[in-house]
C-alpha cells in the first residue's frame, strides 16, 4: 500500500489551462505539505496544512489554491497555468502540528511532473 | 531564514569507496533532516536527528549542533547509492524546511 500516493505522475497541458494534482496519505498523519522542485532539482515549501487548516503560504502566486477536504487529502489547483509552473510537485505528510517548534520525520508523495507548453 | 549549504555538489567514487556528504546551516535548529532523491524522482528520508549520531545499516549521519554542521556517511559505498542526497533544516518554531542545493553521488562499479 502507498503511503503518500499523488495523481497523475505527468500532466502536460497547456498555457492558460486549469489543472488540479490529488494527494492522499493512509499513513493517519495530521500534517501535510506541497512542495515545488524546479529545473535545478532545489526544493521550496509552497503550503502547508496541519487538520486541513493552512498553516503555511509561501509567497506563492494565487492563482495556485489548496483545498483540504479531510486530513488525508490536500489537493492543489492551479489557475491560468504558466510556462514557469513547469516543475514536479512533491506533497508530503507528517505527524503532528506545524508550529509547535517539535520535529517530525516527512513522507514524501512520488511527485507530480508537470510541463506546461 | 537559515542558509543550508551542502558540500560537495557532485561526488563520483568507485564501489566501495566511504562517502562523506556535509551540510552547513546557519540558524540554530531543532532537529535536521537527510533525504534521498532516487534518479526515477522518488524521495525517501533517511534521517532526522537533533543529536549525536544515527545508523541504518551502511549510512551514518552525525551533528553537531554547536558547530551547525552535520555529515552524512555512507560506508561500504555501492552503485544503488547512486542518487542525490539533500539535507534540510526547520525554520524555528515550525516544521518549514530549507532545503540543501542536494549533493549528486555516483557510485561506479
Amino acid at each position: 500500500d502507498t503511503a503518500v500516493s499523488q495523481t497523475p505522475k505527468y500532466l502536460v497541458t497547456q498555457m492558460g489551462n486549469d489543472k488540479s494534482i490529488k494527494c492522499e496519505q493512509n499513513l493517519g498523519h495530521d500534517t501535510m505539505y506541497w512542495y515545488k522542485q524546479d529545473s535545478k532539482k532545489f526544493l521550496k515549501i509552497m503550503f502547508s496544512y496541519n487538520n486541513k487548516e493552512l498553516i503555511i503560504n509561501e509567497t506563492v502566486p494565487n492563482r495556485f489554491s489548496p483545498k483540504s477536504p479531510d486530513k488525508a487529502h490536500l489537493n492543489l489547483h492551479i489557475n491560468s497555468l504558466e510556462l514557469g509552473d513547469s516543475a514536479v510537485y512533491f506533497c508530503a505528510s507528517s505527524h503532528g502540528s506545524s508550529g509547535l517548534g517539535r520535529p517530525y520525520e516527512q513522507y514524501f508523495g512520488p511527485g507530480t511532473r508537470l510541463t506546461v507548453t | 531564514k537559515n542558509e543550508v549549504e551542502q558540500s560537495p555538489q557532485n561526488l563520483t567514487a568507485q564501489e566501495g569507496e566511504f562517502i562523506t556528504i556535509n551540510c552547513s546551516y546557519s540558524v540554530g535548529i531543532s532537529a535536521l533532516h537527510w533525504l534521498q532523491q532516487h534518479p526515477g524522482g522518488g524521495i525517501v528520508s533517511l534521517f532526522m536527528l537533533s543529536s549525536g549520531k544515527k545508523k541504518h545499516g551502511r549510512l551514518i549521519a552525525t551533528i553537531n549542533i554547536q558547530e551547525k554542521h552535520s555529515s552524512l556517511h555512507i560506508t561500504a559505498s555501492h552503485p544503488r547509492d547512486s542518487a542525490v542526497y539533500i539535507c534540510a533544516v526547520p525554520g524555528f518554531g515550525n516544521e518549514k524546511l530549507t532545503f540543501g542545493t542536494g549533493t549528486r553521488l555516483t557510485i561506479i562499479p
